[in-house]
C-alpha cells in the first residue's frame, strides 16, 4: 500500500553494525507494528506501538529496539546486527477508530547481515 | 496461547482447478480471521476478513472463506484459480478482546500452473 513506506528497501550491512529501519504513514492510522517475515515462518511480530507514547514487545523483540517519534513514523532499530536478523521486515498500520483494526503493510526492507 | 496453523505449506494446482487452503486458529472466545495475499516480491495485501455476521466471507479477486466455529477453522476457497493466484497465503487472527496483535500462520504456498 503507497500510504506506508519504508525505507530503505534493501540493506546489506555486517555483524555488529547498527542499522535503523524506517517506516513512514499517510493513514492517519494511530497503531504500528513491526514484523519479521522468514521462509516458512511466516510474520511474527517484534514490536508493536497503539499510539505515541505507548510501545510493546512482541514475541521476538530481544535484539531490537524502536522508536515512536510522531504518530506517522515508527522506526525499528538493530543495535548490533548478527546474521540471524537476515530478513524481510515489515511495517503495517491500523486503526482503532474503524472498529476492526484491520492493518496494510508496507512494502518491506530486505536486510541481510554478513 | 494463541496459535494459528496452516497445515498446506505449499499447494500445486492447475488452472480452473478448485483451490482450499486451511487455517485453523487456537483460540476459544472471541476471534476476528484474516486472509493476507503475498504476490512474488510484493508486500501482504488482505483478501478478506470476517468479524461476525455471516461466515461465508466474500473477498476480492473471488476468494472466499467460511468461518467454522465448531471446528475453529476459516479455510480459504476459490471455485476456479488462475496463473495469477500464484502467490503465498497466510492465515492471521486476533482477540476479539485485544484487537491489534496478529497472530500469523506460517503461510501456503499455491503455485498454479497455466
Amino acid at each position: 500500500d503507497a500510504d506506508v513506506t519504508q525505507t530503505p528497501r534493501n540493506r546489506i550491512t555486517k555483524t555488529g553494525k547498527r542499522i535503523m529501519l524506517e517506516c513512514s504513514q499517510t493513514k492517519g492510522h494511530d497503531r504500528m507494528y513491526w514484523y519479521r517475515q522468514d521462509p516458512g515462518l511466516g510474520l511474527r511480530l517484534i514490536y508493536y506501538s497503539f499510539d505515541v507514547k505507548d510501545i510493546n514487545k512482541g514475541e521476538i523483540s530481544d535484539g531490537y529496539s524502536v522508536s515512536r517519534q510522531a504518530q506517522a513514523k515508527f522506526s525499528l532499530s538493530l543495535e548490533s546486527a548478527i546474521p540471524n536478523q537476515t530478513a524481510l521486515y515489515f511495517c503495517a498500520t491500523s486503526d482503532r477508530g474503524t472498529g476492526t483494526d484491520t492493518q496494510y503493510f508496507g512494502p518491506g526492507t530486505r536486510l541481510t547481515v554478513l | 496461547a494463541q496459535s494459528v496453523s496452516q497445515h498446506n505449506h505449499h499447494v500445486i494446482l492447475s488452472e480452473a482447478a478448485s483451490l482450499e487452503l486451511g487455517c485453523n486458529y487456537s483460540y476459544g472466545g472471541t476471534v476476528n480471521l484474516f486472509w493476507y495475499v503475498q504476490y512474488p516480491g510484493q508486500h501482504l495485501q488482505l483478501l478478506l476478513k470476517y468479524f461476525s455476521g455471516d461466515p461465508l466471507v466474500k473477498g476480492i479477486k473471488g476468494f472466499e472463506a467460511e468461518f467454522i466455529k465448531s471446528k475453529f477453522s476459516f479455510n480459504l476457497r476459490k471455485p476456479s484459480v488462475q496463473w495469477s493466484d500464484t502467490a503465498e497465503y497466510f492465515c492471521a487472527s486476533h482477540r476479539g478482546s485485544t484487537l491489534g496483535r496478529l497472530y500469523f500462520g506460517r503461510g501456503t504456498q499455491l503455485t498454479v500452473w497455466p
